[in-house]
């Protein structure tokens, strides 16, 4: 079946700095990409899609210039949070559309993150 | 705007029980629904994926239904078990335009032994 990874899986950064997520689809290329993020007992929100290609969509309240995408081939996205602060901590997930079955929607494990 | 709205938010029962989660969405112009299982600190898993044109999918113990017009779907456990405790997702992709999913709140379920 298709796998979507993301790395890393868990990381604690300080506030002020950057830190960067990667997703991965293994076997198969995505020209769209998701991102979501999820607080603590909370649902999924969709934060931006990700396209191979071109720049990245937000959703309304999602700062582009802190949250920063790069989708620069078909099997990788990468979100960079920016100057990172207490209240981005959160879990991030990602989730690929593979180019040839448009239909179909695979997620990645997630990342956690958390800014001390 | 699409939103989508689970109910219970929790539940407990006692093992062997079946149970039904609700899931509830306001614009019924979907393309497909899909349930998902989330353990703590984890992804998700998907269980059922509903097309729109679809009533109901089956997995085991689990069965899915959707009735699109009244814009609901619900989640059936047969023979609950202490396993089955996770928080249940549901999602509604929406019938044309982008194609991200759009998840209710969840439904956390403790199964007691």
């Amino acid at each position: 079946g298709a796998v979507v990874s993301q790395h890393p899986s868990r990381v604690i950064c300080k506030s002020g700095t950057s830190v960067k997520i990667e997703c991965r689809s293994l076997d198969f290329q995505a020209t769209t990409m998701f991102w979501y993020r999820q607080f603590p007992k909370k649902s999924l929100m969709l934060m931006a899609t990700s396209n191979e290609g071109s720049k990245a969509t937000y959703e309304q309240g999602v700062e582009k210039d802190k949250f920063l995408i790069n989708h620069a081939s078909l099997t990788l996205s990468t979100l960079t949070v920016t100057s990172a602060h207490p209240e981005d901590s959160s879990f991030y997930i990602c989730s690929a559309i593979p180019t040839d079955l448009p239909y179909e929607q695979y997620f990645g494990p997630g990342t956690r993150l958390t800014v001390t | 705007k699409q939103e989508v709205t689970q109910i219970p938010a929790a539940l407990s029962v006692p093992e062997g029980e079946n149970l039904v989660l609700n899931c509830s969405f306001t614009d019924s112009a979907i393309y497909n629904l899909q349930w998902f299982r989330q353990d703590p600190g984890k992804g998700l898993t998907s269980l059922l994926l509903i097309q729109s044109s679809q009533r109901e999918q089956t997995s085991g113990r689990l069965n899915a239904s959707l009735d699109k017009s009244s814009g609901r779907s619900t989640l059936y456990i047969a023979a609950s078990q202490p396993g089955d405790s996770a928080t249940y997702l549901c999602a509604v992709r929406p019938g044309t335009g982008r194609r991200a999913l759009t998840f209710g709140s969840g439904t956390r379920l403790q199964v007691q032994p």
